[in-house]
């Protein structure tokens, strides 16, 4: 078993560029998440989906976040444009019921 | 209040020693109860769930006191290797999202 898988593992980008992270789930989940880690703020939901679904994105900061799941091992997240405070560590997470999560290794992101 | 509060620590212990964390949710209907734990610069991984009744899983106990809504966790004869961030998950009751609310952690350094 892989486990969840992110890419890429660190990104580091210049204000106002597009900024796109993925993941790869655990083949048979159906919850994917995805989370952004900072030491002010902890581990915050920003958005997950049930069997491709969008269900809450009530967590994504603003317009400029965006992400997708058009297959069931596939999802994107995307900054456009990035923000310096955008920098944290971005994680996907997934899980066979709304309970226990598998996280991926993360995506350390830096906006300069 | 929030909705799930940790202390932040550091806790500093001694190898051997025995040491405790609560983790408070705000939310008396919750439904089930997590730690997770997290390495310095890696995802968390779940360490164990939370039962009603307290489990014990060789030398880390978790327990619930829904009386005073907090769960603890009690780890007895410390050792260097279990220094990392100690995460808790309160997932609500169904009918809202029932996504599992993360703490901020509780920092533990075992020194020899």
């Amino acid at each position: 078993d892989a486990g969840v898988i992110q890419s890429p593992r660190h990104e580091v980008t210049e204000m106002g560029q597009e900024v796109t992270l993925r993941c790869k789930p655990i083949s048979g989940h159906d919850y994917l998440f995805w989370y952004r880690q900072t030491m002010m703020r902890g581990l915050e939901l920003l958005i997950y989906f049930n069997n491709n679904v969008p269900i809450d994105d009530s967590g994504m900061p603003e317009d400029r976040f965006s992400a997708k799941m058009p297959n069931a091992s596939f999802s994107t997240l995307k900054i456009q444009p990035s923000e310096p405070r955008d920098s944290a560590v971005y994680f996907c997470a997934s899980s066979p019921a709304k309970n226990i999560q598998y996280f991926g290794a993360g995506t350390r992101l830096s906006v300069l | 209040r929030k909705e799930v509060e940790q202390d932040p620590g550091p806790f500093n212990v001694p190898e051997g020693a025995t040491v405790a964390f609560n983790c408070t949710y705000s939310n008396s209907a919750s439904q089930s109860f997590f730690w997770y734990r997290q390495d310095c610069r890696k995802e968390p991984k779940l360490l164990m769930s939370v039962y009603s009744s307290g489990n014990e899983d060789g030398r880390f106990t978790a327990q619930l006191n829904r009386a005073s809504q907090y769960i603890s966790l009690l780890i007895r004869d410390s050792k260097l290797s279990d220094s990392a961030t100690y995460l808790c998950a309160v997932r609500p009751p169904s009918g809202g999202s029932y996504i599992p609310t993360f703490g901020r952690g509780t920092s533990l350094i075992v020194h020899p």
